[in-house]
């Protein structure tokens, strides 16, 4: 596609339920990334695949949060027992192997009441 | 792991001057160093980024300096107008398709 797209774009939830956050990297870009912005906030990393290799997840803040990718492009992003903490940006960004910049979604904007 | 820092945390101008914000990384195998403009409510952009075998860089009335000795990268943007007030952030990261390790951000007011 021509950009990243990252889906819903906004989502309500109750505290104690399950969130999937999805991400459609840009088409041929083997690196995905996930990142989290609370309001005012700088960006916080969560999750990285690279192509084949093992994701680094050591941004990942608690259990409840797991994410994968599948066939190397779509990634889904989900939230177990969503806590009001939880609330945030969510931001995903793909990058080429060769090219050292990041392109970033739209973001998802999650709120836990 | 790395550790960017970020100053000032907000910076207000006149329209017309210039404004520099300043960032420091502590991991000393970090080679590139992008910038973002987030406009509020909008996705993080790139603006500008350097890489550790180059010193300064421009592109029009943005630059970046680079000095690898002290660990420290700049932003400079000259002329300033309205349309740059936005959230600023740097980065740094170790290689090719690498996370980016983002410091905390400079909120700039471009003022008539």
């Amino acid at each position: 596609g021509a950009g990243v797209s990252q889906s819903p774009s906004n989502k309500v939830t109750e505290k104690g339920k399950d969130v999937e956050l999805r991400c459609d990297p840009i088409s041929g870009h083997t690196a995905l990334y996930w990142y989290r912005q609370s309001l005012g906030q700088g960006l916080e990393f969560l999750i990285y695949f690279q192509g084949n290799s093992a994701p680094d997840k050591s941004g990942l803040p608690s259990d409840r949060f797991s994410a994968e990718r599948t066939g190397g492009s779509v990634s889904t992003l989900t939230i177990q027992r969503t806590q009001q903490e939880d609330s945030a940006v969510y931001l995903c960004a793909s990058s080429l192997v060769q090219n050292y910049g990041y392109t970033f979604g739209s973001g998802t904007r999650l709120t836990v009441v | 792991g790395e550790n960017v820092e970020q100053h000032p945390s907000t910076l207000s101008v006149q329209e017309g001057d210039s404004a520099v914000i300043k960032c420091t990384y502590s991991d000393s195998a970090s080679n590139y160093f992008p910038w973002y403009k987030q406009e509020l409510g909008k996705r993080p952009q790139l603006i500008i980024d350097i890489r550790s075998n180059v010193g300064e860089k421009k592109d029009q009335r943005i630059a970046v300096t680079l000095n690898k000795t002290a660990k420290h990268f700049s932003l400079h943007i000259t002329e300033t107008q309205p349309e740059d007030s936005a959230v600023y952030f740097c980065a740094a990261s170790t290689g090719t398709a690498s996370k980016l390790t983002f410091g905390t951000g400079t909120r700039l007011q471009v003022t008539l």
